[in-house]
């Protein structure tokens, strides 16, 4: 079955300070990975792709990293701001128009 | 939002009752889509569009009609709507479905209630 498992559900840090969210995939075939973030009552919003031939994408603040062997990826957040507060969304594009979402990680930054 | 809006963006309605949700958009993109999203769960897909007249079902289409007459706009409707389509709704729209091409943008949403 063609999964999406997002860790953990929720995390609470401190502005400042760096954090990573996991997504592990068992979606087959495989043509890209996003994530996504989400702001409270808006659309989410696309922040980095990754084909099967990339394992880094950078976007600002931002680094995705994907081991399309283990089928893992990876969202680490540097240097966090009150503004990264919003659900991080993992999206594993698969074969056709299969397209399958992660539950999300909801991410808290405080002052 | 991409040039996306959707109406209504709030919406009461009784159980039974036809509801029609519309996406506009205004970029011109070939694909269009709907989601819905509920706690605890990704966005679902229900149906999504190729092109004008060009419509497909996705995961949770039960329940759900869709009809695309011209490219910038997307309705879709509750035939009759019962407690369990109470959600979050969310159109969509990519302008190609190349692997590494199609991006999604997202619209504001609309949120239905159903009693």
């Amino acid at each position: 079955k063609n999964q999406v498992e997002q860790s953990p559900q929720s995390l609470i840090i401190l502005e400042g300070k760096n954090c990573t969210l996991q997504c592990n995939y068992t979606v087959s075939p495989f043509s890209n990975l996003r994530w996504y973030k989400q702001d409270t009552g808006r659309g989410p919003v696309s922040l980095t792709i990754m084909t099967f031939s990339e394992n880094t994408k950078s976007n600002g603040r931002y680094t995705a990293t994907l081991d399309a062997d283990t089928k893992q990826s990876s969202l680490h957040i540097t240097a966090s701001q009150l503004s990264d507060s919003a659900s991080y969304i993992c999206v594993v594009r698969g074969g056709g128009f299969k397209t399958i979402f992660g539950a999300g990680t909801r991410l808290f930054v405080k002052a | 939002d991409a040039g996306i809006t959707q109406s209504p963006r709030h919406k009461v309605t009784e159980t039974g009752t036809p509801v029609t949700l519309r996406c506009h958009q205004t970029e011109n993109h070939r694909y269009m889509y709907w989601y819905r999203q509920d706690p605890g769960h990704g966005l679902r897909l229900i149906h999504y569009s190729y092109g004008v007249k060009d419509t497909d079902k996705g995961e949770v289409s039960d329940g759900y009609s869709v009809s695309r007459s011209k490219t910038e706009d997307f309705l879709l409707t509750l035939e009759s709507a019962t407690s369990s389509q109470t959600s979050v709704y969310f159109c969509a729209i990519s302008e190609a479905w190349d692997r590494t091409t199609d991006t999604q943008y997202f619209g504001p949403g609309t949120r239905l209630t159903v009693l």
